[in-house]
């Protein structure tokens, strides 16, 4: 079975600085997908970012980048220069090729402060 | 774009009541779900669908069912609603690769008296 933990309910960053929101994951999988999702305020639920498990290299979209540390089980999401409109809740899922489902964590409210 | 969307986004229903949400996708996608969220639980997936008439359970599925006669929509169905189905629930579709992005509606709030 798969298990996804976001251990932080909140977090919060000024605006135009960095911030991480960690995530750790336990699979037994060797063939397994990493994601983040953005859920803003009362809007649709979005990919951010995803990582294959069998890439050693960290995926990046613009200003959200991942620090994937396999032996870790750890996948924790980077966002740069944050802004007003990165305020939302965050959430890890995983997903193995076996199962075809993803499982998520219980997500993170991040706030952004002007 | 995909798009996702969900028959009412404020839904209020009486204990006991039999209870439709409907999902509707626009992209010909083959798979589709249905997920509650409860805060400070995540995302749970009821049901979901890989097919026209096929469906199977996700990890919470009782006191629901589904329907899914048509490849564009996937309906859930509480059968006799109770106070703890209070809850959001959320549709998403997907195409037909497992680790293609899955797009989520915006959500039906149903709360149940």
């Amino acid at each position: 079975a798969q298990t996804v933990t976001q251990s932080q309910p909140e977090m919060s960053v000024q605006e135009a600085e960095t911030v991480t929101l960690s995530c750790t994951y336990d699979t037994s999988e060797s063939d397994y997908y990493l994601f983040w999702y953005k859920q803003p305020p009362s809007r649709q639920m979005i990919l951010v970012i995803r990582q294959e498990a069998y890439k050693q290299q960290n995926a990046t979209e613009n200003r959200f980048s991942v620090n994937f540390q396999k032996a870790a089980k750890s996948f924790s999401l980077k966002i740069s220069d944050s802004q007003l409109g990165d305020a939302a809740m965050y959430f890890c899922a995983s997903l193995t090729g076996a199962n075809s489902k993803l499982t998520f964590g219980k997500g993170i409210t991040l706030s952004v402060r002007p | 774009d995909v798009k996702v969307t969900q028959s009412s986004r404020y839904l209020v229903k009486r204990t006991g009541e039999k209870v439709f949400l409907e999902c509707v996708q626009d992209m010909d996608h083959e798979n589709m779900f249905w997920y509650r969220q409860d805060p400070g639980l995540g995302l749970r997936l009821i049901y979901f669908s890989y097919d026209v008439k096929m469906k199977e359970k996700g990890d919470i599925p009782e006191g629901y069912s589904v329907s899914r006669e048509k490849k564009e929509r996937f309906s859930l169905i509480l059968e006799s609603a109770s106070t703890n189905q209070t809850s959001m629930y959320l549709c998403a579709s997907r195409e037909g690769g497992a680790t293609d992005t899955q797009y989520f509606g915006p959500g039906t709030r149903l709360t149940v008296l």
